[in-house]
């Protein structure tokens, strides 16, 4: 099946500094990438909509400018948080759409852990 | 966009049938029902998905009623392995791209 994969698996990484988080299908190209947020105990939250060749579309409250998100092949999109900060603390989650537009199925990677101290 | 209610919680014996039911009593007629699991602190697995039709796979089937108001999941034989949370979505109309928004599941504990 379609595999999607997420690295780094965890971070460690100190207040003020940058992330990247890579996200790629392995075997399957994705024109459109998801990425979310997960807080403990909580569900996914939607964070932004990665196309490839143009810029993203960030849902409401996210900030664009500290989540920079680039989608430059349509196997590979990352997220860099930047100038990260303890409140940046959680489980960042990709997905890829495979498939056409009508009735998709998406899928995820395994989640990056980061953790800002 | 049609918005999903579950149980926060259920329990079910290990070898039996886990049913798990999600109302959407909104969802238009080109929304499809999806249902994916979080096992912790992994990513969400796709489980499988459905229009109207009821729908089956290796891993379960999907039991969408004819109103399309509500469907329950079915694990035909639980295993301890299948304790995780269970999304049941509906998914966006294709004009916001196929993005899936996630309600607060339901946490299946499977007991042996």
């Amino acid at each position: 099946g379609a595999v999607v994969s997420q690295h780094p698996s965890w971070v460690i990484c100190k207040s003020g500094t940058s992330v990247k988080i890579e996200c790629r299908s392995l075997d399957f190209q994705a024109t459109t990438m998801f990425w979310y947020r997960q807080f403990p105990k909580q569900s996914l939250m939607l964070m932004a909509t990665s196309n490839e060749g143009s810029k993203a579309t960030y849902e409401q409250g996210v900030e664009k400018d500290k989540f920079l998100i680039n989608h430059a092949s349509l196997t590979l999109s990352t997220l860099t948080v930047t100038s990260a900060h303890p409140e940046d603390s959680s489980f960042y989650i990709c997905s890829a759409r495979e498939g056409s537009s009508d009735g998709p199925t998406l899928h995820f990677g395994n989640g990056t852990r980061l953790t800002v101290t | 966009d049609a918005k999903t209610t579950q149980p926060p919680s259920m329990d079910c014996a290990e070898g039996r049938a886990a049913n798990l039911p999600c109302n959407h009593s909104t969802i238009s007629g080109n929304e499809y029902v999806y249902w994916y699991r979080q096992i912790h602190s992994q990513g969400p697995q796709y489980i499988i998905h459905g229009l109207k039709n009821n729908e089956t796979n290796e891993m379960a089937s999907l039991i969408i009623t004819e109103d399309r108001k509500s469907s329950t999941l079915i694990l035909p034989h639980a295993t301890l392995r299948d304790t995780a949370v269970y999304y049941c979505i509906v998914r966006v109309s294709s004009s916001n791209t196929g993005k899936l928004i996630f309600g607060q599941g339901t946490t299946l504990q499977v007991k042996p």
